[in-house]
């Protein structure tokens, strides 16, 4: 049950884009259509952003967009505002029916 | 609305127990799986159990099997974590949450409760 693998670190200035990868391996990422990303403010509990690779829940805005490839999992958030700074996580259904998360991501806003 | 509130966490010596509970409303609480989920303090997320949503399939991660019991009481649509032969490094906040609807995917997170392992 390894964590997945996120970026410690990303920045981007406002308007612009960034993309934050999750690898992981055949037993969770590459095996199912099954990852999640989080976003967590400090102090707060996290919040579902996307899930099943690249579907939005509703009221989450349409500048954030999720894609996989192989065992590799990505979050793109474009037009970046200063609320999006915060710490993102990934997470993934595993094939012993379990869940894996990512070790997060901080995003800064410049 | 979904609400998950969790309660009994607190600080507590090693090798003893704590049972933590995790009340839920808005939503049928009988139909879906629940997961607890903690975060060390300035550290990322680490996911602990799950429980279906009948309470026949429990799943756990290597670091609390066999010290970690999860469970449910649909009747009152709570849910429970049994922590026995707790260490310092279970020293966390504990979050409650719930899967989608068909999908294994967390979408809904209470505002968790912090366990404190310390002598």
């Amino acid at each position: 049950q390894s964590a997945l693998t996120q970026p410690a670190s990303v920045s981007g200035s406002p308007g612009q884009s960034i993309a934050i990868s999750c690898t992981g391996t055949s037993s969770d990422i590459g095996g199912y259509n099954y990852v999640s990303w989080y976003q967590q403010h400090p102090g707060k509990a996290p919040k579902l952003m996307i899930y099943e690779v690249s579907n939005r829940p509703s009221g989450v805005p349409d500048r954030f967009s999720g894609s996989k490839s192989g065992n590799t999992a990505s979050l793109t958030i474009s037009g970046l505002q200063a609320e999006d700074e915060a710490d993102y996580y990934c997470s993934s259904y595993t094939s012993s029916n379990t869940r894996v998360f990512g070790g997060g991501t901080k995003l800064t806003v410049l | 609305q979904v609400q998950l509130a969790e309660s009994g966490g607190g600080v507590v010596q090693p090798g003893r127990s704590l049972r933590l509970s995790c009340a839920a409303s808005g939503f049928t609480f009988s139909t879906y799986g629940i997961h607890w989920v903690r975060q060390a303090p300035g550290k990322g997320l680490e996911w602990v159990a799950v429980i279906s949503y009948d309470g026949s399939d429990k799943y756990y991660a290597d670091s609390v099997k066999g010290r970690f019991t999860i469970s449910r009481d649909n009747s009152k649509n709570t849910l429970y974590l049994q922590m026995n032969s707790l260490r310092a490094e279970d020293t966390a906040v504990y979050y409650c949450a719930k899967d989608m609807s068909g999908v294994p995917s967390i979408d809904y997170w209470g505002q968790g409760t912090l366990v404190s392992v310390s002598s």
